[in-house]
């Protein structure tokens, strides 16, 4: 089955604990991308990769890092964590060939506190 | 830059009432545009697109038209049911050298039996 996974689902952490947010996908896409979705804004993309070692900036990367070593992972790393990105978070992929092609794909989210 | 804008939430109808979510943007190409669903406790996931001028998207009796002389993609059902409550969202790519998606800030559906 096509899909993006995510873990852990749910993450209740303190503030300045480093954590890591998994994401997989088995649909060989080259793009993948984190969001994060917050009450009256939307989605909001944090950071993407256009294929594997090639990763930018979003609209709103502060505090986030990535790293895309193989294609079918795309982690989501939060050094010192703070309260403000108490927030649920979405990773997605597309195989990004333009036209038909740009559907994305999203895994089931991650809901994560921050204390 | 590209944006989209969404009808304001929540929305309360009643089971077989028509139902219209409006989405209107801006974009500096040449957009293709989406309707994605977001049902309680899941992930976002596509519900039609469009990806020219005068294209009309459907699926699962949803529908909607791009065009481009008013930049809108309203979404439209004839008759909802309880099971199509939740959030949607309107969402735009400009191609280029990547395909970033701007997304609206969605729209919070409530079907009431």
């Amino acid at each position: 089955e096509a899909q993006v996974t995510q873990n852990p689902r749910y993450l209740i952490t303190v503030t300045g604990k480093k954590l890591t947010v998994t994401c997989s996908q088995n649909m060989n896409h080259e793009y993948m991308s984190w969001y994060r979705q917050d009450p009256g804004l939307g989605l909001r993309q944090i950071y993407y990769s256009m294929n594997v070692e090639v990763t930018d900036k979003g609209d709103v990367p502060e505090g986030y890092k990535v790293s895309r070593k193989e294609k079918r992972n795309f982690p989501l790393i939060l050094e010192s964590p703070s309260p403000n990105q108490t927030s649920l978070y979405f990773c997605a992929s597309s195989s990004g060939q333009g036209g038909d092609y740009n559907e994305q794909f999203f895994g089931p989210g991650t809901r994560l506190t921050v204390l | 830059g590209d944006s989209v804008t969404q009808m304001e939430g929540p929305v309360t109808l009643s089971e077989e009432a028509f139902l219209t979510i409006n989405c209107t943007y801006t974009a500096t190409g040449y957009p293709s545009l989406f309707w994605y669903v977001q049902y309680p406790g899941e992930g976002l996931q596509l519900l039609l697109k469009a990806t020219k001028a005068d294209d009309k998207g459907s699926n699962k009796g949803f529908e909607a038209t791009y065009r481009k002389e008013t930049t809108s993609f309203h979404l439209e059902k004839g008759s909802v049911q309880v099971s199509d409550s939740a959030v949607y969202f309107c969402a735009l790519i400009v191609s280029g050298g990547y395909q970033k998606v701007t997304f609206g800030t969605g729209t919070k559906l409530q079907v009431i039996p």
